[in-house]
Formats: structure tokens, sequence, C-alpha cells
């Protein structure tokens, strides 16, 4: 099957500066890309959808400007969680297919943890 | 709006018991229907999607329109199908689209 992957899979930051998560489908092209977010022991959340080319899709309740998304190319996209704060903890996966019929693929995701 | 409820958090059976994971849904269309999968310390995955009418690991599911259900059964656990399943939803051309997930259910099957 298709394979995307997620770096870093972990990572821990400071209050107040950036962190970006960077998401690649490895072996086939996407023009869209989803960003969830899981929290612990709760189910995953859509974020936004990331589209190739042009700016993403954010959820209700999500702030494009603190969680900025890029995807400047057709394997790669990423989120930017801009200035942190622990509350932005969390697990954050990504996801992608190769085409319209075909089923979404994960990223490992990648558990960001704010100090 | 869209939504997949799951009742159950957990879901406790012994092995060879027969398991069966409750999912519905609402959808004003034709929806497509996923179960996903995600083992300990693993990656979510697909376990089965509706319109693919398979049975993968013992797994079947079948989408019942008029009860808006799409549960998961087996009729034999097994030790290793410990894991935690989301049901998830998305609009044709899934794609180019979002899923929505069910809050999860945690299947323990003790030997």
């Amino acid at each position: 099957g298709a394979v995307v992957s997620q770096h870093p899979s972990w990572v821990i930051c400071k209050s107040g500066t950036s962190v970006k998560i960077e998401c690649r489908s490895l072996d086939f092209q996407a023009t869209t890309m989803f960003w969830y977010r899981q929290f612990p022991k709760q189910s995953l959340m859509l974020m936004a959808t990331s589209n190739e080319g042009s700016k993403a899709t954010y959820e209700q309740g999500v702030e494009k400007d603190k969680f900025l998304i890029n995807h400047a190319s057709l394997t790669l996209s990423t989120l930017t969680v801009t200035s942190a704060h622990p509350e932005d903890s969390s697990f954050y996966i990504c996801s992608a297919s190769p085409n319209m019929n075909t089923e979404a693929f994960f990223g490992q995701g990648t558990r960001l943890t704010v100090v | 709006a869209q939504r997949v409820t799951q009742p159950e958090k957990l879901l406790s059976v012994f092995k060879g018991a027969p398991v069966e994971l409750k999912c519905n849904y609402s959808y004003s269309g034709s929806p497509e229907l996923f179960w996903y999968v995600q083992y300990s310390r693993q990656r979510l995955q697909l376990l089965l999607r509706h319109i693919s009418r398979e049975s993968i690991k013992g797994f079947t599911a079948d989408l019942n329109k008029g009860e808006t259900s799409f549960h998961l059964k087996k009729p034999f656990a097994q030790e290793e199908d410990s894991a935690m399943y989301y049901c998830a939803l998305s609009g044709p051309g899934t794609g180019r689209r979002a899923l929505t997930f069910g809050s999860g259910t945690r299947l323990q099957v003790q030997p």
C-alpha cells in the first residue's frame, strides 16, 4: 500500500517557539492531504485540508494563523505550530490518498509536547 | 452534519468469543464507511471498507442503511485482535475528502 511518513515522530519545544511538522507521501503524489489532531484517549479531529498550490482549508475553531499549513509540492505538506503553548501539546496526524477513490493512508503521527 | 457514534469505549472478551463493535452514523447522502485499526504503537491502518465487501483478518462489516449502522463483527476473537478500532465516514470520492471518526472502541481479547 501507499506510504505516508511524518517527521519528526516526536518533538519537545519551549512555549513561544514554533515547530514544523512534515508530512510526505513517499510513493505517490497527493494534491490533497489532511491534518488531524488527537488528544489523549480521544478520537481524531480534522484540523485542516492541505491543497497543493493553494491555501489550506481550516475547520471551524482552528486558528489559521497559529497552525500554518504549506503544501508546496505534490509529496509534501507541512504544519507549523507558531508561538506554541502547552495546550497545543497533542498528537498530530496527517493522511493522504493516491487518488480520488483510494482510501486514506496515515502517517505515524507526531507527538508535540510544549513545555 | 455528519457524525459517527461508537457507543462502547471498551469491549473486553475472551479468546474464541464472538466480537461485535458497534458503529452508527448520520450523513445526508451516500457515505463511504470504513473501519480503521490502531495496534499498540503503530499507525492507523485500514481494516475494512464497505464498498469492498471483504473479510479481513476474519472481520466483516455490513452497511445497513436502514439502521444507519456499520457494525464490525468477528465470530472468534484472537488475542492479536486487541487494538483500538475506529469507525469512520467520508463523502463520495473518499480520496479527496476528510474522514469523520467515531470516538473509538478499545478491544481487549483475554486469553
